[in-house]
């Protein structure tokens, strides 16, 4: 059936590269989205990559797709007290809906 | 530009009143979502729409009812609340359009049931 699966925390310190994983299982997804919700907030859009693409670099977020494995990271480098938050991988489905994975808490340590 | 907008953002229930939350967009977006989220168990799809019109059942839809009769607005109601329903509500729209297809959400609605 349709599954995001994806850790529900991580805890890095100050300046240092987060990375965050992620599996999906529908092969016939056509972008793969990185949501990013502050506490009290709703979900904004972070990132996304299209399936045909194996990486995305963006300031300081790197995105990378592996199709063959189903999976999906995201990057931080140089990770900051303002990057706490939960992310959120998902994946468009053929039909109208795209699929959220639980989301994953970033905490970060002085 | 608003985006989506939700209305209350807050609100506590007895069990067994009715109320209907509010969702409104002006991104003129064909799609229209509403989602529960609750510790643990991230997102879940309540109910959704594709247009005007038009409603479907989403992953957890008993106990709740929508209607979409203005593209704009998407309407959420509980008949007979529960204290299960004790959660905080996401409405989301999408675009046909464009690229992205990506959701832009709303800042919630933390409904508490008592």
């Amino acid at each position: 059936g349709e599954d995001v699966e994806q850790s529900l925390f991580l805890s890095v310190r100050e300046g240092d590269s987060s990375v965050i994983n992620c599996t999906y299982t529908d092969s016939s997804s056509t972008y793969l989205y990185w949501y990013k919700q502050e506490p009290g907030a709703g979900l904004q859009l972070l990132t996304y990559i299209f399936s045909n693409m194996d990486m995305k670099q963006d300031q300081r977020l790197t995105v990378l797709l592996n199709k063959k494995d189903k999976h999906l990271s995201l990057r931080i480098a140089d990770t900051q007290t303002g990057d706490s938050a939960i992310y959120f991988c998902a994946e468009s489905m053929m039909n109208d809906k795209i699929i959220f994975g639980k989301g994953t808490r970033l905490h970060i340590l002085p | 530009n608003a985006g989506v907008t939700q209305t209350p953002k807050f609100r506590v229930l007895k069990t067994g009143q009715s109320m209907t939350l509010l969702c409104a967009q002006d991104m003129n977006h064909e799609y229209m979502y509403w989602y529960r989220q609750d510790p643990g168990m991230g997102l879940r799809l309540i109910h959704y729409s594709v247009g005007e019109g038009t409603t479907a059942k989403g992953e957890v839809p008993d106990g709740y009812n929508v209607s979409r009769l203005k593209k704009q607005n998407f309407l959420l109601g509980l008949e007979s609340a529960a204290p299960s329903q004790t959660s905080v509500y996401f409405c989301a729209s999408r675009s046909t359009s464009g690229t992205i297809h990506g959701y832009t959400f709303g800042s919630g609605t933390r409904l508490t049931v008592v």
